[in-house]
């Protein structure tokens, strides 16, 4: 297999304040990463994805001045919250592959907005 | 766009076997993965199915049927912990995954 990590693993933070997550594959090259939300007892949304070198991709309906998509090197990305509010809480996973298939996950970074 | 269809929650006993139908609709098919996830975990790769026919890993298989945009992954000698949420997605042509709502199984002994 290969891994993905993902740091912090928690974050709480004020409403307000801006919040990033980093994914790194810690063991392969990853010119292609992505980013997905999940909200309790539901499925991954996926927000967006990261290319390496260039502007992210992202899904509709994903305001991408809120949720800013860095992909500086081939092992990392970073997402950055911004300006976050209670209704951004939400667990928030990366994943990457050595190709399309399969993906490898984070362990993902549960976010609380107080 | 993309959707997949899956049932929200499946129960069984220690030992024995589950199928989990998922249907789902698409313009460009790249195949379709199943992925487990454990309550606070990440998901994990299951299976792939690209052709037709039946892909058997362990106690784990998936079955694909394009015509009828049908897939099923099958659970034998199930134990407590195969008890999660499992996902049937739809792989893009690079990678992203659009994903069903998730099945929760729950294992009872």
């Amino acid at each position: 297999g290969a891994v993905v990590s993902q740091h912090p693993s928690r974050v709480i933070c004020k409403s307000g304040t801006s919040v990033k997550i980093e994914c790194r594959s810690l063991d392969f090259q990853a010119t292609t990463m992505f980013w997905y939300r999940q909200f309790p007892k539901q499925s991954l949304m996926l927000m967006a994805t990261s290319n390496e070198g260039s502007k992210a991709t992202y899904e509709q309906g994903v305001e991408k001045d809120k949720f800013l998509i860095n992909h500086a090197s081939l092992t990392l990305s970073t997402l950055t919250v911004t300006s976050a509010h209670p209704e951004d809480s939400s667990f928030y996973i990366c994943s990457a592959s050595k190709g399309p298939q399969p993906q490898y996950f984070g362990p993902g970074t549960r976010l609380t907005v107080l | 766009g993309q959707s997949l269809e899956q049932p929200s929650e499946v129960t069984a006993v220690e030992g024995a076997i589950v199928q989990i139908n998922c249907t789902y609709q698409t313009s460009g098919f790249y195949g379709l993965s199943w992925y487990q996830q454990h309550d606070g975990g990440a998901p994990t790769f299951l299976s792939y199915n690209g052709l037709d026919g039946l892909e058997e890993t362990g106690r784990f298989s998936s079955f694909l049927s394009r015509s009828d945009s049908y897939g099923y992954l099958l659970l034998q000698e199930l134990q407590m912990k195969d008890s999660a949420s499992y996902f049937c997605a739809l792989p893009g042509n690079t990678g992203k995954l659009i994903f069903g709502q998730g099945t929760t199984l729950q294992v009872k002994p």
